[in-house]
């Protein structure tokens, strides 16, 4: 298994302002992945880092209001930008440590409140 | 556009009963299948996952069902415990880093 630490895990931010958030992982990953989870909802990818390249965004998904970090094999950065209460989510990020389709760890989540 | 949904979103089970949560995929491509736990403040985690190339996958209390021909996947919990109360969701793969999840059942455990 994986060891998915997130910082912060839960923050009430202002509308208009940005927050990043933190994920560290316990040993190298090639991908990192981030989902926002909207309130009673289910996961919706936001993005796949790799280390070294641009994240890959999913539709409906822009570097200019989410941009993401991912300067080594271990982290990763989510930054939420210009918030608004519609952003108000749990973000989770994830990986993948075996061959592709197996299991996705999660980490513990980001509970994020815009007020 | 393809999906991957549940019947219920919310189940409520006697304790020591036994829970079955339904899940519907629509893509005949996915080969693999996971369910995931997720309690209140926490992450997803894995329970029990099973490819394309089986019906049936069994764990400690938990048995997964996989019907191909209706596209459908079931979680079943043996005598259901209080701890078993959560959201549960179904997640389709289809051989890359990518995952679909479904729109999750909130289990409850009556006691």
């Amino acid at each position: 298994s994986a060891v998915i630490s997130q910082k912060p895990s839960r923050d009430i931010c202002q509308r208009g302002t940005s927050l990043t958030i933190q994920c560290q992982v316990d040993s190298q990953v090639t991908m990192m992945f981030w989902y926002r989870q909207q309130p009673g909802q289910s996961l919706t990818l936001i993005a796949t880092a790799n280390q070294g390249s641009e994240a890959t965004y999913e539709s409906g998904f822009v570097i200019d209001k989410f941009p993401i970090s991912r300067p080594n094999l271990t982290f990763s950065t989510l930054t939420v930008s210009n918030m608004s209460p519609e952003d108000s989510s749990i973000y989770l990020c994830s990986v993948e440590r075996g061959r592709v389709g197996t299991e996705a760890f999660f980490g513990q989540g980001t509970r994020l409140t815009v007020v | 556009g393809e999906s991957v949904g549940l019947h219920l979103p919310t189940l409520s089970v006697q304790e020591g009963d036994n829970s079955i949560i339904n899940c519907a995929y629509s893509n005949s491509a996915s080969d693999y299948f996971i369910w995931y736990k997720q309690e209140s403040g926490k992450g997803p985690q894995f329970i029990i996952d099973i490819r394309s190339n089986m019906d049936k996958r069994q764990g400690q209390r938990v048995t997964v069902l996989l019907n191909k021909t209706v596209k459908h996947l079931s979680l079943q919990i043996a005598a259901t415990q209080p701890g078993d109360s959560a959201v549960y969701f179904c997640a389709e793969n289809r051989g890359t880093y990518k995952y679909i999840f479904g729109t999750g059942t909130r289990l409850k455990v009556l006691a």
